[in-house]
Order: C-alpha cells, then structure tokens, then sequence
C-alpha cells in the first residue's frame, strides 16, 4: 500500500522560505506513470494546486505561485520537496503531497498524504 | 482561486438522494477534460471518490455516481447516509492556467 508523509518546518516567518518534504513509501518515486504533487488548502477554505514533478525531473507549477515555488525530487531517498519563497500570511495552509497518475490529461490524485499545517507568523 | 464553483451546502435525510453540481467553463469541463470528484471527511485528507467523471476507485459504494454535461459536472449520492457527512470537491485541468483545477467544495449535511 502505497503511503505519503509529508515533513517539515510548521512556522515559518513572514518574507522567509517554506520548505517540506513528502517520503514515498509502499513504491517508487521513480515509476513511470505518475506525478508527484502539492496541493494546500488554507484553514477552512478550499483546495489548490500548486505544482507536480515527473521522475525524469520535469515539473508544472500553478501559474499564480510559478514565481515562488520550486519542487524537487531525491530518487535516492524516495522523496520530493516543496519550496515556497518570500511567504505572507496568505502561505498559511495545510499542505498536501499527493500523486496522480499520468493516465489521462486530467490527472486525479489517487494518494493523498495527510497534511502538514504550515503557519506563517513573525 | 477557485475556477470551478459548488454550491456552499447540501443537505438531505438519511436514504434520499442529494445531487452536487460543479460548474466550470469553455477552458475546463467545457473543454471536455474530464472531471474528479474526493470526499473530505473532517480533520482529513481528500479522498478520491469519483475519477474520470463517472469511475469508482476499488472500495467507493456504488451509492456515488458521476456525469459531466457541457459545462458542468454532478455528484450523485443515493441512500444517503450518516458516514456521508462531508465536504465535496470537484477537479479537473483547465487550459487557460495550463494546471489543474479545483471547486469550491460543497458541504453536505445528513439531516
């Protein structure tokens, strides 16, 4: 059974750099077939795409956050990560790594992590 | 940022049918990209419930069920029952953002 965690800090300071980790277990990151993703939600709203990675290392990112965020794989601890940059209130959210297979050009996403709070306060 | 709009709540007794809409554009569902739907049962992570508008995933009761039409998307929950207390969201890819899409979620409440 695959399964998602997601890790990190849990407070990060206005203007500083959000960073979080999701580990992959139960399968491989590098398996053809899927993106890996993150998704957030702020505390009582809803939901909102931010970006994936394919193994080979290519990546799509939310046009709204394309200029902030970088994600990045490590295929050697079968993991990918998340960096959002100069973080406002606004950053405040549950993050969700999640994957989605390639299937279709509407990729869901079938495995979802349970969520890491990131808030942002000085 | 929210391009795809749910009704905010939903309700209905236990065994009737309620049916959620989602409603979207010519660059998303218009666009015939096919349409998701997940379960978010309080204090957890979304759970994929419908895929490919109209596809259960192994161990969704076939309680749930999908369509999509022109612009728009349905969720249809018969026999509604107590466990199916949650919030609904619809997804799907819009051409315009070049990404993936999300509703704003509808609330439904068993009676």
């Amino acid at each position: 059974q695959l399964k998602l965690q997601e890790s990190g800090s849990g407070l990060v300071k206005p203007s500083q750099t959000l960073s979080l980790t999701c580990g992959v277990s139960g399968g491989s990151i590098n398996s053809d077939g899927y993106y890996w993703s993150w998704i957030r939600q702020p505390p009582g709203k809803g939901l909102e795409w931010i970006g994936y990675i394919y193994h080979s290392g290519s990546t799509s990112y939310n046009p709204s956050l394309k200029s902030r965020v970088t994600i990045s794989i490590d295929r050697s601890k079968n993991q990918f990560s998340l960096q959002l940059r100069s973080v406002t209130a606004a950053d405040t959210a549950l993050y969700y790594c999640a994957r989605a297979p390639t299937t279709t050009d509407t990729y869901y996403f079938d495995y979802w992590g349970p969520g890491a709070l990131v808030t942002v306060s000085s | 940022q929210s391009v795809l709009t749910q009704p905010p709540s939903v309700s209905g007794a236990p065994g009737q049918r309620v049916t959620l809409s989602c409603t979207g554009s010519s660059s998303n569902i218009g666009a015939s990209y096919d349409v998701h739907w997940y379960q978010q049962l309080p204090g957890t992570a979304p759970k994929l419930l419908i895929y490919g508008n109209n596809n259960r995933p192994s161990g969704v009761p076939d309680r749930f069920s999908g369509s999509r039409s022109g612009t728009s998307a349905s969720l249809a929950i018969t026999g509604l029952q107590a466990e199916d207390e949650a919030d609904y969201f619809c997804q799907s890819y819009d051409n315009s953002l070049s990404g993936s899409v999300f509703g704003t979620g509808t609330k439904v409440t068993v009676l």
